[in-house]
């Protein structure tokens, strides 16, 4: 069964610094991968997919990589802002696009 | 409209009410999907169908039971829930089951008194 660990359950940064969260899963037969933000009491907000084929996805200040071998899944915001602070969830789906997700980490940037 | 809608967004209830929740997809999609999300745990997903056809029920207790008339419409008809079914409720929709991006509406907040 895949496990997805996200670590840190929380980080706290001051405003302008580039940071990284961090996504692991257990099983390497993996599909594909996606990066989503959620805000309290909301749903989710696709932010980043990346295929099973695929190494790395780019949007704006966001930078989401992929080593499947590792089980390893990155997440890089540069130049965080006030408005990034929320919950970065990590999903991974299998080949039926089921998704399993880490339990998210708590970002807060400082202005 | 665009995305996908849920309604209602807060529903209390009692344990023997029964009441349903509705999600509406305005992007095309063939695949819909049922996910619970609890204080402190990780999604768990409940429910998926794929072109109007259920095509998996993770092991959810029937006082749920979902409804999928078309491809744009999902429910979740709920009774006699109990107090741990409190959660957020959010429907999700992909492309079809085995290709692409989950996208997701606003959520649901449940509350079984």
């Amino acid at each position: 069964k895949q496990e997805v660990t996200q670590i840190p359950a929380a980080l706290s940064v001051p405003e302008g610094e580039n940071l990284v969260l961090n996504c692991s899963f257990t099983d390497s037969a993996i599909y594909n991968l996606q990066w989503f933000r959620q805000d309290p009491g909301k749903g989710l907000t696709s932010l980043l997919l990346i295929q099973s084929s695929q190494r790395e996805q780019t949007s704006g200040r966001l930078n989401a990589s992929l080593d499947k071998s590792s089980g390893r899944s990155t997440l890089y915001i540069a130049a965080s802002q006030p408005g990034d602070s929320a919950t970065y969830l990590c999903a991974v789906g299998d080949n039926n696009n089921d998704m399993r997700f880490g339990a998210g980490t708590r970002l807060t940037v400082k202005p | 409209e665009t995305g996908v809608t849920q309604t209602p967004r807060h529903l209390v209830m009692g344990m023997t009410n029964k009441k349903s929740l509705k999600c509406e997809q305005h992007l095309g999609h063939n695949a819909m999907y049922w996910y619970k999300q609890s204080a402190k745990k990780p999604l768990e997903l409940m429910f998926v169908y794929n072109f109007k056809e259920q095509t998996e029920n993770n092991s959810v207790p029937s006082r749920f039971s979902p409804e999928c008339p078309n491809s744009s419409h999902l429910f979740l008809h709920l009774h006699t829930l109990q107090p741990e079914d409190s959660a957020l409720y959010l429907c999700a929709s992909s492309q079809e089951r085995r290709n692409g991006e989950l996208f997701f509406g606003e959520g649901s907040r449940l509350t079984v008194l």
